[in-house]
């Protein structure tokens, strides 16, 4: 079973709107932390937020938000106010806690587009 | 700041020969993890360092090696590229092994050709 999906390969959104990019997880393990990054095409990966599993507030970095239903599983990525140079890939990934080594999983990516 | 440094960002090699790609950290992180991805596709963990650890993925080939000589540098070496080795490979690195709290950082990446 895939630990992340991204069931949106790509998404456009006009400037200066809102965008949603959903992110759903699978683990048995109580301690995970979340991660989105993005991508732009010159390929460089950037840490954009981080929400843990005992958090119970949604964390919010700038114009990055993350929707976190525990229950439901999901940690989706909003973005608010686009701009242009938010056009890239963005990656939802997830580190376990319990383990030796704690590796990141990531999903398959979304490639999100915003247009004028 | 404080960062993670691949060089170089683009690199042309022939099929066959031998091809090291590096990277440097000033974050002082224990860990270092060297990904391959390849176009439209997720990260690969090809394998990690936790301080002179080394851990290897169970499907990563063994054309692929990696050294890491002190704390701030780790190399990624393939020793005969073949043209499925064309690819983006990304640095990165973590304070701990095992904090699931913990982002990694990356690298801005290397871009390999193979001709």
């Amino acid at each position: 079973a895939q630990k992340i999906t991204q069931t949106q390969p790509g998404m456009f959104v006009q400037e200066k709107e809102a965008v949603t990019l959903d992110c759903t997880y699978d683990t048995s393990d109580q301690s995970y932390g979340l991660f989105w990054y993005k991508q732009p095409s010159s390929g460089e990966m950037i840490f954009l937020i981080y929400q843990g599993s005992y958090d119970e507030q949604n964390a919010t970095e700038g114009r990055y938000s993350l929707n976190f239903q525990k229950a439901r599983k999901s940690a989706n990525l909003v973005i608010s106010a686009s701009q242009l140079g938010d056009s890239a890939m963005y990656f939802c990934a997830m580190r376990e806690g319990g383990g030796t080594a704690s590796k990141l999983t990531f999903g398959t990516g979304t490639r999100l587009q915003v247009t004028l | 700041d404080a960062m993670v440094i691949q060089n170089p960002r683009y690199q042309v090699t022939q099929f066959g020969k031998p091809v090291t790609l590096s990277c440097s950290q000033t974050l002082n992180h224990n860990v270092m993890y060297w990904y391959q991805q390849k176009s439209s596709q997720a990260p690969k963990l090809l394998f990690h360092y936790y301080d002179k650890d080394f851990n290897n993925e169970a499907d990563t080939p063994d054309n692929f090696q990696s050294r890491r000589p002190n704390t701030s540098f780790c190399f990624l070496d393939i020793r005969s590229p073949g043209l499925g080795d064309a690819a983006m490979y990304l640095c990165a690195t973590s304070l701990t092994e095992t904090g699931y709290n913990q982002p990694q950082h990356f690298g801005d990446g290397t871009r390999l050709s193979i001709l």
